[in-house]
């Protein structure tokens, strides 16, 4: 398995309140995605990095910010958490598309936000 | 525009039956295909992928064609198990991006 680690697994907050989540990777890949997974809708993209401090928006970012400042870690922070972003965030990760074009997941965070 | 979609679930099928799980994409350049499988509580994993037409994806029983005329890339599998039981994602990547666009997933219930 690749090795992806995503913290916490489960995070309660309270609207209003900023969230920061983590997904660290020992794999040495370049690109990091972060998707939601919300029921009727799949696994929707927020942002992506291509590099260190290179990100790149995905289709749902409004309210979401991103940093990656090392390889391995890349952080998905939420300024200030509505009741609309309570969902199960993924990270995933990627090599070079000429090495493979898989991506591999983390188990995933559980944010509710009351 | 780019996108995926696949039949909606649940999909509930009795032990030894045949399976079909339809995807269908736009043809939007020449992207490759992907199925990915979630098990509960876990994260996806990928079950099998096609880079180009008419290749053939194939993992544990499963397989899916990559149809350039009909944009599809249905998931079947002759005999399903319990085991098998869990949300099946099709996704597409387009050539030149790094971005995947995933289904909206379907679930499988296998009943013994």
């Amino acid at each position: 398995d690749a090795g992806i680690t995503q913290s916490p697994r489960h995070k309660v907050t309270e609207t209003g309140t900023p969230v920061t989540l983590r997904c660290h990777q020992t794999e040495n890949h370049r690109y990091m995605y972060w998707y939601r997974q919300d029921p009727g809708h799949g696994l929707r993209l927020i942002h992506y990095s291509y590099g260190v401090k290179d990100t790149d928006k995905g289709e749902v970012s409004d309210g979401y910010s991103v940093s990656r400042s090392k390889t391995e870690d890349f952080l998905l922070t939420l300024e200030s958490a509505t009741s609309s972003q309570t969902s199960v965030y993924f990270c995933a990760i990627s090599p070079e598309v000429v090495m493979t074009d898989t991506q591999y997941f983390g188990p995933g965070t559980r944010l509710t936000v009351l | 525009g780019n996108s995926v979609t696949q039949m909606e679930g649940p999909v509930t099928l009795s032990e030894e039956a045949f399976l079909t799980i339809n995807c269908t994409y736009t043809a939007t350049g020449y992207p490759s295909l992907f199925w990915y499988v979630q098990y509960p509580g876990e994260g996806l994993q990928l079950l099998l992928k096609a880079t180009k037409a008419d290749d053939k994806g194939s993992n544990k029983g499963f397989e899916a064609t990559y149809r350039k005329e009909t944009t599809s890339f249905h998931l079947e599998k002759g005999s399903v198990q319990v085991s098998d039981s869990a949300v099946y994602f099709c996704a597409r990547r387009n050539s030149g991006t790094y971005k995947y666009i995933f289904g909206t997933g379907t679930r499988l219930k296998v009943l013994a």
